[in-house]
């Protein structure tokens, strides 16, 4: 069965600090792709990227980053220089491929919280 | 814009009636789609996959009979929260994978939000 572990279930920080929330999943798949989404209070699901687990390249998007490590089955995302704008929900996701590809398995989500 | 697209994106309902969500997948064909349900403050959890053409298959402890699946068309699924009660209060969220031919992605829909009185 799939898992995702979100260990930081609530996050503050001051505006311009960085930030890493992490992610460690379970699967016995050896094909997969790994996700981040971000939720507003809104409800809608934002996408911020999409890994594949044959690729372990590290991945810069402005002042997101993302550490992809299959060794640690982790895929920890950095937020740098945090913003007001950057408060909401994160989830990180664990979907499968073939069959029931699209099939996702979500952590508990982390929620981030940026002062002024 | 939107690929994946849910409506209602808000609806209301007296407890005992029947309330219909639509999914549709507005720029691809999708064989499959998916549906999550959310309490507040809680994760999304899979309720069950839709397979166009062929009944769903549900999650492990969601009730076929309550939560109606139908996937008529490659661009439609439907959840019809049957007899709603209070408790199915919820924010319902589907997606839809898309199998292009060099790579597959998922996308979600907006969710719609439901509230049971």
């Amino acid at each position: 069965a799939q898992k995702v572990t979100q260990a930081q279930t609530e996050i503050s920080v001051v505006e311009k600090e960085d930030v890493t929330l992490d992610c460690v999943y379970e699967t016995r798949d050896t094909t997969y792709y790994l996700f981040w989404y971000k939720q507003p209070p809104s409800g809608e699901l934002v996408f911020l990227i999409r890994r594949n687990s044959f690729d372990e390249q590290n991945e810069i998007s402005g002042r997101y980053s993302w550490n992809f490590q299959k060794s640690t089955s982790s895929f920890n995302f950095t937020i740098t220089a945090s913003q007001v704008v950057d408060s909401a929900v994160y989830f990180c996701a664990l979907s499968e491929v073939g069959t029931n590809a699209g099939k996702s398995t979500f952590g508990d989500g982390t929620t981030l919280t940026v002062k002024p | 814009g939107a690929v994946v697209s849910q409506h209602p994106s808000w609806v209301i309902c007296k407890s005992g009636t029947s309330v219909k969500i639509e999914c549709r997948s507005l720029d691809f064909q999708a064989t499959t789609m998916f549906w999550y349900r959310q309490f507040p403050k809680q994760s999304l959890m899979l309720m069950a996959t839709s397979n166009e053409g062929s009944k769903a298959t549900y999650e492990q402890g969601v009730e076929k009979d309550k939560f109606l699946i139908n996937h008529a068309s490659l661009t439609l699924s439907t959840l019809t929260v049957t007899s709603a009660h209070p408790e199915d209060s919820s924010f319902y969220i589907c997606s839809a994978s898309f199998s292009g031919r060099i790579r597959n992605t998922i996308y979600f829909g907006e969710g719609s939000w439901l509230t049971v009185v």
